[in-house]
């Protein structure tokens, strides 16, 4: 079964947008989401989130975690065209070294 | 900038045929994973290794799968015999902790 969902998968904006990236997750012993930006191969880091209500920024990025409606989003303003990717979710676990990936938003944004 | 490197950038092998992926990862880092991602699906953990030893791994982590850190900074992935459903990029990624992972490159593995 998905443990982890992102919605939407795909989306096209134009430059000076803003988007909002959805990830919600359904597993058990939760310990941290993290969100990715992966271009054209490897996911790089952009946050680690951990308790709710907690906004964390990065310039034009933001994110945020609901532990009791079990999502997060992720905001990004003032899009360019720079910021097209796949935006990947994951989530870890207490107790077990893993992480459960989502499908990924990806995101297009059009000059 | 440190970061994960990986080794080959790409590999294609007969179906049958034995392969190892060999990742050095950040050296101090102490977590080390192997994930694949089939094209066009989404990223699946395959194992995670600590201490010299797995401490994690997927379903998908058959005996075919092995994992090793035979010095002090390589980190390898052996499949024994390879299928065609084993074509995918297979990324190796190093932590500190147990949570902010650095993803190497990459190695995409077509098995014909």
């Amino acid at each position: 079964e998905d443990k982890v969902v992102q919605s939407p998968l795909s989306l096209v904006v134009h430059e000076g947008d803003t988007v909002t990236l959805n990830c919600s997750y359904e597993v058990t012993n939760f310990r941290s989401l993290l969100w990715y930006k992966q271009e054209k191969k490897a996911p790089t880091f952009l946050f680690m989130l951990t308790s709710s209500g907690i906004e964390k920024k990065s310039g034009r990025l933001s994110s945020i975690l609901d532990k009791k409606e079990l999502f997060s989003i992720l905001n990004i303003t003032a899009t360019q065209t720079g910021d097209s990717a796949i935006y990947l979710c994951a989530v870890g676990l207490y107790n077990f070294n893993k992480f459960y990936f989502g499908s990924g938003t990806k995101l297009n944004v059009k000059p | 900038e440190p970061e994960v490197t990986q080794t080959p950038s790409h590999q294609v092998t007969q179906m049958g045929q034995e392969v190892i992926l060999r990742c050095v990862p950040i050296s101090n880092h102490l977590y080390f994973y192997w994930y694949r991602q089939i094209l066009g699906q989404k990223v699946e953990f395959l194992v995670s290794f600590y201490n010299n030893e797995i401490s994690e791994k997927s379903e998908i982590f058959d005996d075919q799968f092995s994992v090793e850190r035979p010095d002090g900074s390589n980190f390898t992935l052996k499949i024994r015999s390879t299928k065609l459903e084993d074509s995918a990029m297979y990324f190796c990624a190093s932590s500190v902790t147990q949570e902010t992972q650095y993803f190497g490159p990459g190695t995409r593995l077509l098995v014909l």
